[in-house]
Protein backbone atom coordinates (compact mmCIF):
# COMPACT_ATOMS: atom_id res chain seq x y z
CA UNK A 1 0.00 0.00 0.00
CA UNK A 2 0.83 3.52 -0.80
CA UNK A 3 2.08 5.69 1.85
CA UNK A 4 2.77 9.76 2.22
CA UNK A 5 4.59 11.51 4.88
CA UNK A 6 4.69 15.11 6.00
CA UNK A 7 7.31 15.19 8.75
CA UNK A 8 6.84 18.42 10.02
CA UNK A 9 3.51 19.56 11.37
CA UNK A 10 4.21 23.12 11.03
CA UNK A 11 5.71 26.00 9.79
CA UNK A 12 6.28 29.84 9.87
CA UNK A 13 7.26 32.08 7.37
CA UNK A 14 7.57 35.79 7.22
CA UNK A 15 5.34 37.55 4.34
CA UNK A 16 6.70 38.03 0.80
CA UNK A 17 9.97 35.41 1.89
CA UNK A 18 9.97 31.47 0.68
CA UNK A 19 8.96 28.32 2.07
CA UNK A 20 9.60 24.51 1.05
CA UNK A 21 6.86 22.06 2.64
CA UNK A 22 8.34 18.72 2.73
CA UNK A 23 6.35 15.52 1.35
CA UNK A 24 7.83 11.94 1.17
CA UNK A 25 6.10 9.00 -0.36
CA UNK A 26 6.06 5.49 -0.74
CA UNK A 27 5.27 3.20 -3.64
CA UNK A 28 6.19 0.24 -5.97
CA UNK A 29 4.13 1.66 -8.76
CA UNK A 30 5.99 3.41 -11.73
CA UNK A 31 3.34 6.01 -12.76
CA UNK A 32 1.40 7.90 -10.62
CA UNK A 33 0.07 11.49 -9.61
CA UNK A 34 1.50 13.57 -6.77
CA UNK A 35 -0.72 16.36 -5.48
CA UNK A 36 -0.13 19.57 -3.22
CA UNK A 37 -3.83 20.53 -1.32
CA UNK A 38 -4.22 23.48 0.48
CA UNK A 39 -7.31 24.00 3.63
CA UNK A 40 -7.76 27.61 4.48
CA UNK A 41 -10.03 27.95 7.63
CA UNK A 42 -13.11 27.52 5.69
CA UNK A 43 -11.61 23.86 5.02
CA UNK A 44 -12.11 24.08 1.36
CA UNK A 45 -9.80 21.74 -0.28
CA UNK A 46 -8.09 23.45 -3.02
CA UNK A 47 -5.49 21.99 -5.19
CA UNK A 48 -2.48 23.80 -5.68
CA UNK A 49 -0.24 21.73 -8.04
CA UNK A 50 -0.43 18.01 -9.46
CA UNK A 51 2.89 16.47 -10.59
CA UNK A 52 2.96 13.36 -13.11
CA UNK A 53 5.67 10.91 -12.22
CA UNK A 54 6.35 10.26 -15.73
CA UNK A 55 6.91 13.84 -16.53
CA UNK A 56 10.60 14.95 -15.70
CA UNK A 57 10.04 18.96 -15.75
CA UNK A 58 8.73 19.90 -12.29
CA UNK A 59 5.57 21.70 -12.00
CA UNK A 60 5.13 25.49 -11.67
CA UNK A 61 1.82 27.21 -10.88
CA UNK A 62 2.72 31.24 -10.37
CA UNK A 63 4.30 31.50 -6.93
CA UNK A 64 4.11 27.45 -6.74
CA UNK A 65 6.08 25.06 -7.63
CA UNK A 66 7.59 21.76 -6.87
CA UNK A 67 10.83 19.64 -6.64
CA UNK A 68 9.79 16.27 -7.85
CA UNK A 69 12.74 13.59 -7.09
CA UNK A 70 11.50 10.68 -9.00
CA UNK A 71 14.24 7.70 -6.78
CA UNK A 72 13.90 9.67 -3.74
CA UNK A 73 10.37 9.32 -3.59
CA UNK A 74 10.30 13.25 -2.51
CA UNK A 75 7.88 16.00 -3.54
CA UNK A 76 8.93 19.37 -2.05
CA UNK A 77 6.47 22.18 -2.16
CA UNK A 78 8.28 25.90 -2.62
CA UNK A 79 6.08 29.18 -2.10
CA UNK A 80 7.61 31.92 -3.32
CA UNK A 81 6.78 36.11 -1.73
CA UNK A 82 4.41 34.06 1.11
CA UNK A 83 1.25 36.00 1.07
CA UNK A 84 -1.47 36.38 4.30
CA UNK A 85 -3.92 34.55 1.81
CA UNK A 86 -1.27 31.26 1.84
CA UNK A 87 -1.64 30.70 5.48
CA UNK A 88 -3.59 27.35 5.80
CA UNK A 89 -3.01 23.34 6.04
CA UNK A 90 -1.04 22.20 3.28
CA UNK A 91 -1.68 18.12 2.13
CA UNK A 92 0.39 15.82 0.47
CA UNK A 93 -0.92 13.60 -1.69
CA UNK A 94 -0.55 10.60 -3.72
CA UNK A 95 -2.71 8.67 -6.75
CA UNK A 96 -1.94 6.20 -8.72
CA UNK A 97 -2.15 6.15 -12.65
CA UNK A 98 -1.72 2.10 -13.48
CA UNK A 99 -5.65 1.79 -13.18
CA UNK A 100 -5.21 -0.70 -15.80
CA UNK A 101 -3.16 -2.66 -13.97
CA UNK A 102 -5.16 -2.80 -10.62
CA UNK A 103 -3.83 0.31 -8.98
CA UNK A 104 -6.24 2.17 -6.56
CA UNK A 105 -8.60 5.08 -7.34
CA UNK A 106 -8.08 6.88 -4.56
CA UNK A 107 -6.67 9.43 -3.06
CA UNK A 108 -3.55 9.11 -0.60
CA UNK A 109 -2.78 12.53 1.67
CA UNK A 110 -0.51 13.03 4.17
CA UNK A 111 -1.24 14.30 7.48
CA UNK A 112 -0.68 17.88 6.98
CA UNK A 113 1.25 21.10 7.61
CA UNK A 114 -0.10 23.87 9.10
CA UNK A 115 1.68 27.02 7.78
CA UNK A 116 1.59 30.28 9.21
CA UNK A 117 2.56 33.38 7.46
CA UNK A 118 3.59 36.47 9.74
CA UNK A 119 3.17 39.86 8.50
CA UNK B 1 -20.70 24.69 -14.08
CA UNK B 2 -21.48 23.65 -10.22
CA UNK B 3 -19.29 22.02 -8.26
CA UNK B 4 -19.16 19.27 -6.12
CA UNK B 5 -22.11 20.30 -3.66
CA UNK B 6 -22.38 18.55 -0.16
CA UNK B 7 -24.75 18.93 2.28
CA UNK B 8 -26.04 20.09 4.55
CA UNK B 9 -22.56 22.12 5.53
CA UNK B 10 -23.39 21.18 9.39
CA UNK B 11 -25.33 18.58 11.32
CA UNK B 12 -25.66 18.07 15.16
CA UNK B 13 -27.02 15.09 16.05
CA UNK B 14 -27.28 13.14 19.52
CA UNK B 15 -25.47 9.79 20.48
CA UNK B 16 -27.91 7.03 18.55
CA UNK B 17 -29.35 9.18 15.91
CA UNK B 18 -29.03 9.05 12.53
CA UNK B 19 -26.95 10.70 9.81
CA UNK B 20 -27.22 11.43 6.66
CA UNK B 21 -24.67 13.41 4.17
CA UNK B 22 -25.50 13.86 0.83
CA UNK B 23 -23.06 14.26 -2.18
CA UNK B 24 -24.02 15.72 -5.45
CA UNK B 25 -21.17 15.19 -8.49
CA UNK B 26 -20.11 17.99 -10.78
CA UNK B 27 -21.90 17.81 -13.92
CA UNK B 28 -20.38 15.11 -16.06
CA UNK B 29 -17.91 13.01 -13.05
CA UNK B 30 -19.01 9.38 -12.95
CA UNK B 31 -17.28 8.84 -9.75
CA UNK B 32 -17.81 9.43 -6.38
CA UNK B 33 -15.45 9.33 -3.27
CA UNK B 34 -15.90 9.77 0.50
CA UNK B 35 -13.06 10.97 2.78
CA UNK B 36 -13.00 11.53 6.87
CA UNK B 37 -11.22 14.01 8.49
CA UNK B 38 -10.63 14.05 12.18
CA UNK B 39 -9.80 17.32 13.76
CA UNK B 40 -5.87 17.86 13.50
CA UNK B 41 -5.93 14.98 10.90
CA UNK B 42 -5.61 14.65 7.27
CA UNK B 43 -8.54 13.07 5.33
CA UNK B 44 -8.73 9.26 5.40
CA UNK B 45 -10.45 7.49 2.38
CA UNK B 46 -13.42 5.78 3.16
CA UNK B 47 -15.38 5.20 0.15
CA UNK B 48 -15.44 4.93 -3.77
CA UNK B 49 -18.70 4.53 -5.90
CA UNK B 50 -19.36 4.45 -9.10
CA UNK B 51 -23.50 4.96 -10.63
CA UNK B 52 -25.23 1.40 -8.52
CA UNK B 53 -21.42 -0.15 -7.41
CA UNK B 54 -19.43 0.01 -4.72
CA UNK B 55 -15.99 -0.21 -5.83
CA UNK B 56 -13.88 0.45 -2.80
CA UNK B 57 -14.87 0.20 0.67
CA UNK B 58 -11.70 -0.64 2.29
CA UNK B 59 -11.97 2.49 4.52
CA UNK B 60 -14.92 1.98 5.75
CA UNK B 61 -15.88 1.15 9.72
CA UNK B 62 -17.66 -2.19 9.22
CA UNK B 63 -20.55 -1.53 11.19
CA UNK B 64 -23.11 1.54 11.19
CA UNK B 65 -21.73 3.07 7.85
CA UNK B 66 -22.88 2.58 4.80
CA UNK B 67 -22.91 4.10 1.37
CA UNK B 68 -24.61 4.77 -2.04
CA UNK B 69 -24.37 6.13 -5.15
CA UNK B 70 -28.50 5.47 -7.24
CA UNK B 71 -28.90 5.74 -10.76
CA UNK B 72 -31.00 8.84 -10.06
CA UNK B 73 -29.97 11.71 -7.15
CA UNK B 74 -26.88 12.29 -5.01
CA UNK B 75 -24.31 9.67 -3.34
CA UNK B 76 -25.16 9.23 0.21
CA UNK B 77 -23.32 8.55 3.43
CA UNK B 78 -25.25 6.94 6.09
CA UNK B 79 -23.99 6.75 9.81
CA UNK B 80 -26.19 4.85 11.82
CA UNK B 81 -26.50 5.27 16.04
CA UNK B 82 -23.82 7.75 15.93
CA UNK B 83 -21.44 7.98 18.55
CA UNK B 84 -19.35 11.05 19.74
CA UNK B 85 -16.47 9.16 17.65
CA UNK B 86 -17.62 10.26 14.49
CA UNK B 87 -17.66 14.10 14.77
CA UNK B 88 -15.64 14.78 12.01
CA UNK B 89 -15.79 16.51 8.33
CA UNK B 90 -17.00 14.41 5.76
CA UNK B 91 -15.79 15.05 2.31
CA UNK B 92 -16.46 13.90 -0.60
CA UNK B 93 -14.96 14.30 -3.64
CA UNK B 94 -15.66 13.49 -7.67
CA UNK B 95 -14.07 13.04 -10.80
CA UNK B 96 -14.45 11.62 -14.76
CA UNK B 97 -14.41 8.05 -15.55
CA UNK B 98 -10.50 7.29 -15.83
CA UNK B 99 -9.56 10.88 -15.51
CA UNK B 100 -6.62 11.65 -17.85
CA UNK B 101 -5.03 14.32 -14.68
CA UNK B 102 -5.81 12.24 -11.65
CA UNK B 103 -6.95 15.41 -10.37
CA UNK B 104 -10.31 14.78 -7.32
CA UNK B 105 -12.32 17.60 -7.29
CA UNK B 106 -13.42 18.57 -3.83
CA UNK B 107 -16.70 19.70 -1.96
CA UNK B 108 -16.74 21.70 0.97
CA UNK B 109 -17.15 19.07 3.08
CA UNK B 110 -20.28 18.28 5.95
CA UNK B 111 -19.34 19.06 9.54
CA UNK B 112 -20.90 16.42 11.39
CA UNK B 113 -21.00 16.84 15.95
CA UNK B 114 -22.16 14.37 17.75
CA UNK B 115 -23.72 15.73 21.13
Amino acid sequence: AQTVTQSQPEMSVQEAETVTLSCTYDTSESDYYLFWYKQPPSRQMILVIRQEAYKQQNATENRFSVNFQKAAKSFSLKISDSQLGDAAMYFCAYRSAMLEMGGSEKLVFGKGMKLTVNP
Amino acid sequence: NAGVMQNPRHLVRRRGQEARLRCSPMKGHSHVYWYRQLPEEGLKFMVYLQKENIIDESGMPKERFSAEFPKEGPSILRIQQVVRGDSAAYFCASSFLRSRTGELFFGEGSRLTVL
